[in-house]
This record gives structure tokens, C-alpha cells and sequence, in this order.
């Protein structure tokens, strides 16, 4: 039973526009979430995370919004550039460690120039 | 530092054959992991380890064996392939792992294919 779920397998934006990648879980005893970006060919590599305590994290271009009434939490890319172009996983761990990640199935993002 | 290095990056095996996909990393991490990856789906987690000698069942376990004998090295083998195991491999790292949310570093897979 998959307990991330990406609903959405693409997305196409417009360089310089909004990207915004959404993740829904089921398991209310989530604490952390994390996003991982992944280029073909290559492993995921981790972008950024967030712990259930904040509603909001930031790193430059990426934000991540976390609503927790709404088991939903979402990846806004502003702006996005072509090199954002790429897999990103939703994922959050099993537990109070992190070693047992469950992962969404991922959301294939185009940035077109 | 090369971070986390696997062996083959391609395979192809026939049903009944065994292999070994080889996995190391050199950042002197304790925690590693192997995922899978079916297309169209997320990783789903088929070993791990919490240190030399100390290795867990993952979701997805059956078919598959590993050890862990140095911190470097997690070896996942595939005993009697069958075409279920066609799939993308990735090894993994963390630093500590328990009680700690720390990253996990990822190699760049194996792709394995079971005719």
C-alpha cells in the first residue's frame, strides 16, 4: 500500500515560471518529509527536506510547503530552468530514523526553454 | 571522494543465474541500503545495514542475500534470477542513521535485465 503518493507522473513548465510538484501521504505518524531529484542515468540525489513541526523550508529556488491537516505537502521551484528538468521522488521514513524511506513514484518535470 | 560506487552499471542475466551487484562507498558512512526501482515506480527498499556484520530485511527482501563484512562494502546477491528481478539497483549511504535524520547518498545504479 503505497503510503506517499505522487499523483501527478508529468509535469511541463515554462523556464522562469512556477514549478510546483505535489506529494500526498497517508500515515499521520509521518515527522519528516524529504525530496530527492533524480537525472536519468544517475542516483537521486536529496534536495531538501522538512520536519513536521515547520509548515514551510526553503534553499534558494526550492521551498517546500508542508500542510499536515491536509496529509499534503508540496516542492515549488521559482524559477524554474531547464537543468530542473528531471525525476523527483517524495519520500519519508518509517520511523524515527531514517533508514527505512518509503518513496512516492515519482513526477517527471520538463522545463521547457 | 568518490561517494558511492557500483558494479556492473549493466547486466543481463538468464532465468536460473546468479550474480552479485557490488557496492562501496568511501565516505566511512555506518548506514547502507539497497533500493529497487521498477518503471514507473519509486524505490523500494530491499536491504540494509546498520554497520559491519549487522544486515535487515527491507519491503522487498525475497530473492535476494547480502552481507556486510568492512563499513565500505554492501554486496547484494541475486540467487537463481528470475524476470521479476529485472529492475534498476541502487545502492545507498548514511552517516549515522538512528535517531538522526541524515541524507542518504545514492550510487548511480545497475541495470539488470533477466531473460
Amino acid at each position: 500500500d503505497q503510503q506517499v503518493k505522487q499523483n501527478s507522473p508529468s509535469l511541463s513548465v515554462q523556464e522562469g515560471r512556477i514549478s510546483i510538484l505535489n506529494c500526498d501521504y497517508t500515515n499521520s505518524m509521518f515527522d519528516y518529509f524529504l525530496w530527492y531529484k533524480k537525472y536519468p542515468a544517475e542516483g537521486p540525489t536529496f534536495l531538501i527536506s522538512i520536519s513536521s513541526i515547520k509548515d514551510k523550508n526553503e534553499d534558494g529556488r526550492f521551498t517546500v510547503f508542508l500542510n499536515k491537516s491536509a496529509k499534503h505537502l508540496s516542492l515549488h521551484i521559482v524559477p524554474s530552468q531547464p537543468g530542473d528538468s528531471a525525476v523527483y521522488f517524495c519520500a519519508a521514513p518509517l520511523g524515527v530514523s531514517n533508514y527505512k524511506l518509503t518513496f512516492g513514484k515519482g513526477t517527471l518535470l520538463t522545463v521547457n526553454p | 571522494n568518490a561517494g558511492v560506487t557500483q558494479t556492473p552499471k549493466f547486466r543481463i542475466l538468464k532465468i536460473g543465474q546468479s550474480m552479485t551487484l557490488q557496492c562501496t562507498q568511501d565516505m566511512n558512512h555506518n548506514y547502507m541500503y539497497w533500493y529497487r526501482q521498477d518503471p514507473g515506480m519509486g524505490l523500494k527498499l530491499i536491504y540494509y545495514s546498520v554497520g559491519a556484520g549487522i544486515t535487515d530485511k527491507g519491503e522487498v527482501p525475497n530473492g535476494y542475500n547480502v552481507s556486510r563484512s568492512t563499513t565500505e562494502d554492501f554486496p547484494l546477491r541475486l540467487e537463481l534470477a528470475a524476470p521479476s528481478q529485472t529492475s534498476v539497483y541502487f545502492c545507498a549511504s548514511s552517516p549515522q542513521g538512528a535517531g538522526r535524520r541524515d541524507t542518504q547518498y545514492f550510487g548511480p545504479g545497475t541495470r539488470l535485465t533477466v531473460l
